[in-house]
């Protein structure tokens, strides 16, 4: 079954600090994958979208990563933001239809909470 | 913003009864998807429109039931309401079926009582 897990599942920081949040899949035919960030009953909004041959994305302040071998993928974050409270989805794509499943794998997400 | 909007943001329902919600896709978009996140979950597929076919279908019960318009605009049906249905009710519209971007609308947030 096509699935896709993320880690730590909540996370707190600080402020002005940086942080990196985790994402491993097992999803084929793998498409592209693709970091939202979803506010609290809100419904998501697009950081990055990747493709197989493409190992880093920049989006502002920031940055996924994608290593396809391994099949993991990171979101880092810099200077973070109290607007950066929020919870970060990785989606990964299927290249064809993915049955019951759609062809979007959503992780569970990694809730992230910025403290002044 | 994302082009994509859903009415109505919050709906209270009986048990037992039924509820349509809205999605309008963005402009040149032909394919909406419909998902059902509860709380501290990520999205669960529902199903998906194309060109005003099903295109697809999660493991969710015949009462949840959808129609795609000729402006590519859909509707979900749930009927018989249950507590369990209560959630954050996404659409996502796009053009095409595979791997083309994804935007999500504002959700409507179900609550069954």
């Amino acid at each position: 079954k096509n699935q896709v897990e993320q880690s730590p599942q909540s996370l707190i920081i600080l402020e002005g600090k940086n942080c990196t949040l985790q994402c491993n899949y097992t999803v084929s035919p793998f498409s592209n994958l693709r970091w939202y960030k979803q506010d609290t009953g809100r419904g998501p909004v697009s950081l990055t979208i990747m493709t197989f041959s493409e190992n880093t994305k920049s989006n502002g302040r920031y940055t996924a990563t994608l290593d396809a071998d391994t099949k993991q993928s990171s979101l880092h974050i810099t200077a973070s933001q109290l607007s950066d409270s929020a919870s970060y989805i990785c989606v990964v794509s299927l290249e064809n239809y993915g049955g019951s499943q759609g062809n979007l794998i959503f992780g569970k997400g990694t809730k992230l909470s910025v403290k002044p | 913003e994302t082009g994509v909007t859903q009415s109505p943001t919050h709906l209270i329902k009986t048990r037992g009864q039924q509820v349509t919600l809205r999605c309008s896709s963005q402009s040149g978009h032909n394919t909406v998807s419909w998902y059902q996140q509860a709380l501290g979950q990520g999205p669960q597929f529902i199903f998906q429109y194309y060109r005003e076919e099903e295109n697809g279908r999660g493991n969710f019960p015949p009462r949840f039931s959808g129609l795609q318009f000729p402006n590519y605009s859909s509707e979900l049906n749930v009927n018989a309401l249950e507590l369990d249905d209560s959630a954050l009710y996404l659409c996502a519209s796009s053009h095409g079926i595979s791997n083309t971007e994804a935007f999500f609308g504002q959700g409507t947030r179900l609550t069954v009582v």
